[in-house]
This record gives C-alpha cells, structure tokens and sequence, in this order.
C-alpha cells in the first residue's frame, strides 16, 4: 500500500527566501507525480505534473524534480511570497489513483 | 473554459434527509472524481468515472450514490448520513485517468 510522507508539516519563513519542500512515497512504482496547493477551506490548484520519464518540471517560480527509484520528489519555490502560504500537497499516481501526501502547511510573512 | 464548479458552497442537513451535491465541468475531460476531505487532513478518493460509467468505487457505504447523467456533469446523492460524514466533499476532473486533476471548490457538509 503506497504511503506518501511530506516533511516538514510546516514551515514558517520571511518573504523572499528560497525553499525546497520535500516528499516521499513507499510504493517507486507510479506513472506521475502532481504538486497541488490548497488554501483554506478551498480546492486544490494543480501547480505541476512530473512524469516518470521525467527527471524535472518547472512553472515560473516552481521547480519540481522526481527520483523515482528513491522515492522522492521535492518542491522548490523561489524568491517565496506572502502569496504563497498554503499547504502543499504532492500525489503520486500508481495502479490506478493519486494517493495524496500529509502536506506541509506553509506561511510566508511579509 | 478551465473552471471545475461545484454547488450548493455549503450544506447542512440531518441525518433522515436526502440531499444531492452537484459538479459540472465544461472541459471535455472523460474522468471525473468524488473526494473526501476532513479538517488537517489529505484528500480521501471515493469514487473515479471515466467515461461516465463507473469504474472506482473505494468502498464507500451505500448512503453516498454518486450519478453521471452526461459526460460534463456528476452528482452525488446523500441519504441517512452520520455526523462522521461531515467534511469538504471535493470534484475533480481530468482529461483521462492519470493525468493533470482539476478541482472544484468544494462544498462543505455538516451533518447533524
């Protein structure tokens, strides 16, 4: 059974600072991997989708990058904004599902 | 037209009524999803559509119905829930099982 663990739970950082937040998942064999924010009580926005072919992803400010056979996938956000405080979640896709990791609830102070 | 909506925002109801959940997306995306989210914690899949028929079903007890009457719409019909059911119930689309979800806002259920 895939189990997916983000670390830290949270994170609480001055505005600009660059930061990497970290995921990883039991189960190597999966077809993609997506980051998702979520702000309060609202729904989740897709922010990237990595294959497994693929070893990066980048959108603007975000960089994903994937190492499936180690189980791991981190974000990284730079020049950070008040903006972007949210919880951030990754979702590696296996057998026929994304399975959603715990989330690193993240606060950038102005 | 990249927008996922879902109504009614909020629901209440009691444990004897019958209530539905609505979701609808303009996208041509052939997947579309029911998820359950309660507070500080990740969301939990309940059931995947592709193709308006059904093809997941994560064990979920007989009181959630869920219903595609087309290919842009699903619906999740409620009846004789417990206060345990209350949370965020979220809709998701895709393109096809496996690719770039898309979700909706959400409509948050209390169940007294």
């Amino acid at each position: 059974k895939q189990e997916v663990t983000q670390i830290p739970a949270a994170l609480s950082v001055p505005e600009g600072e660059n930061l990497v937040l970290n995921c990883s998942f039991t189960d190597s064999a999966i077809y993609n991997l997506q980051w998702f924010r979520q702000d309060p009580g609202k729904g989740l926005t897709s922010l990237l989708l990595i294959q497994s072919s693929q070893r990066e992803q980048t959108s603007g400010r975000l960089n994903a990058s994937l190492d499936k056979s180690s189980g791991r996938s981190t974000l990284y956000i730079a020049a950070s904004q008040p903006g972007d405080s949210a919880t951030y979640l990754c979702a590696p896709f296996g057998t026929y599902k994304y399975i959603f990791g715990t989330g690193t609830r993240l606060k950038v102070l102005a | 037209d990249t927008e996922v909506t879902q109504t009614p925002k909020h629901l209440v109801m009691g444990m004897t009524n019958k209530k539905s959940l609505k979701c609808e997306q303009h996208m041509g995306h052939r997947a579309m999803y029911w998820y359950k989210q309660k507070a500080k914690k990740p969301p939990e899949l309940m059931f995947v559509y592709s193709y308006e028929k059904l093809s997941i079903n994560e064990s979920v007890p007989s009181r959630f119905s869920p219903e595609c009457p087309n290919s842009s719409l699903l619906n999740l019909h409620l009846h004789a829930l417990q206060p345990e059911d209350s949370a965020l119930y979220l809709c998701a689309s895709s393109p096809g099982r496996g690719e770039t979800q898309y979700f909706g806002p959400g409509t948050r259920l209390t169940v007294l």
